[in-house]
């Protein structure tokens, strides 16, 4: 079974910021918090990965609650492009480790 | 960025047909590669832990005899599905992460089945 429980749907504004929540309560202390999204009929895309330090790339922004119980991707200028489901996956960091997905949130950006 | 490469990406063939789908890691080694099926509107289920140069590891409810694993190099991965039938049509992808580090997993684009 998954580890974490996301709504499973929400929509944004084009060009708005979207904030994607996510709860893993039960989450150990060498795992990290992953989140991966699936455009239709692709493969899952990696998006960005923490620990408990909030993290910025080119594609998002994490933000980890300090009990780490709970976490957000924001994506701060939504575009049609990102309409996709989200994934949020708790595991340890290891090229053996596997990647285990719930149901995730279908996000969808209108214009 | 690390890229994982899946071919073919879309295959149709008759029941009782064996298809080969190829998973590459381009520019990592990969000592473990994972195989996932997606059935429509549902999430993506693992069916096996690909090892290089040892035998796959199963999820339970998956026949290993009918989806056959061969990793034989750390960088590529195939996996066979030996006498197709209309069920086994589904979504077919691969994932593969830097064994020698810390690095996340990459998927493959995957690969559409369809059993007639």
């Amino acid at each position: 079974d998954a580890k974490t429980t996301q709504p499973p749907s929400m929509d944004c504004a084009e060009g708005r910021a979207a904030n994607l929540p996510c709860n893993h309560s039960t989450i150990s202390g060498n795992e990290y918090v992953y989140w991966y999204r699936q455009i239709h009929s692709q493969g899952p895309q990696y998006i960005i990965h923490g620990l408990k330090n909030n993290e910025t790339n080119e594609m998002a922004s994490l933000i980890i609650t300090e009990d780490r119980k709970s976490s957000t991707l924001i994506l701060p200028h939504a575009t049609l492009r990102d309409t996709a489901v989200y994934y949020c996956i708790v595991r340890v960091a290891s090229g053996y480790s596997t990647l285990t997905f719930g149901k995730g949130t279908m996000l969808l950006v209108s214009p | 960025g690390a890229v994982v490469s899946q071919h073919p990406s879309r295959v149709i063939c008759k029941s009782g047909t064996s298809v080969k789908i190829e998973c590459r890691s381009l520019d990592f080694q990969a000592t473990t590669m994972f195989w996932y099926r997606q059935f429509p509107k549902q999430s993506l289920m693992l069916m096996a832990t690909s090892n290089e140069g040892s035998k796959a590891t199963y999820e339970q409810g998956v026949e290993k005899d009918k989806f056959l694993i061969n990793h034989a190099s750390l960088t590529l991965s195939t996996l066979t599905v030996t006498s197709a039938h209309p069920e086994d049509s589904s979504f077919y992808i691969c994932s593969a992460g830097d064994s020698y580090s810390n690095q996340p997993q990459h998927f493959g684009d995957g690969t559409r089945l369809s059993i007639l």
